[in-house]
């Protein structure tokens, strides 16, 4: 069965830093894979996704994400975090014929003004 | 397009009620889902339909029903309520049953079972 691991349940930073939430999936045929964002009281947004080609996706808010097919895994990096970006990230893949998205866990992210 | 509602937003329910969650997108969608979001445990997934007339069972199904008349509708039923169903819920749709589909959200409805 497919699997998604997020590393780190709860990530606080300083605005300026950099960002890197882990994500690794266990799927061994192809994949979809996706960065969903949710802004406290809010609903899920999508952040960036990855279907084929160049393995680097960029997304919105200067958020990008590295597809390493022989490590499972598609981290997502920003290189300078704002206050405003402080929400919940969901990795999550999709590797089924039916489309159904799995999730991880999800990682709360604070960002310190 | 409105894109994905959910109706209501907020429901207080007492055990053994039933009740049924609205979803409907404007969108022309084949595949729609429902999901529970529940503290430390992401979403799962609980029922989903690849188009009208066509449903099947998602990770957590227990207590819950669904059925897809219309492209638009996809309701969410739970017959007797328990507190374990407390929870958020959310609905998604996306153009297709293939992978190659990016999935859109509902609001979410925050369900309580006292």
């Amino acid at each position: 069965a497919q699997s998604v691991s997020q590393h780190n349940h709860h990530v606080i930073l300083s605005e300026a830093a950099s960002l890197e939430l882990g994500c690794n999936y266990s799927y061994g045929g192809t994949v979809n894979l996706f960065w969903y964002v949710q802004y406290p009281g809010q609903h899920l947004q999508l952040l960036l996704k990855y279907f084929s080609g160049d393995p680097l996706v960029k997304g919105i808010k200067g958020f990008e994400a590295e597809f390493i097919k022989s490590k499972f895994s598609f981290n997502l990096r920003k290189p300078s975090v704002q206050w405003s970006d402080t929400a919940e990230y969901f990795c999550a893949v999709n590797g089924g014929s039916q489309g159904n998205l799995i999730f991880g866990k999800g990682t709360k992210l604070s960002v310190k003004p | 397009n409105a894109g994905v509602t959910q109706t209501p937003k907020f429901q207080v329910l007492k055990t053994g009620q039933s009740m049924t969650l609205q979803c409907a997108q404007d969108m022309n969608h084949e595949y729609m889902s429902w999901y529970r979001q529940d503290p430390g445990m992401g979403l799962r997934l609980i029922h989903y339909s690849v188009g009208a007339g066509i449903t099947d069972q998602g990770e957590v199904p227990n207590g819950y029903n669904v059925s897809r008349s219309t492209t638009e509708d996809f309701p969410l039923r739970l017959l007797s309520a328990a507190p374990s169903q407390t929870s958020v819920y959310f609905c998604a749709s996306s153009k297709g049953q293939g992978i190659v589909n990016t999935q859109y959200f509902g609001p979410g409805t925050r369900l309580t079972v006292l």
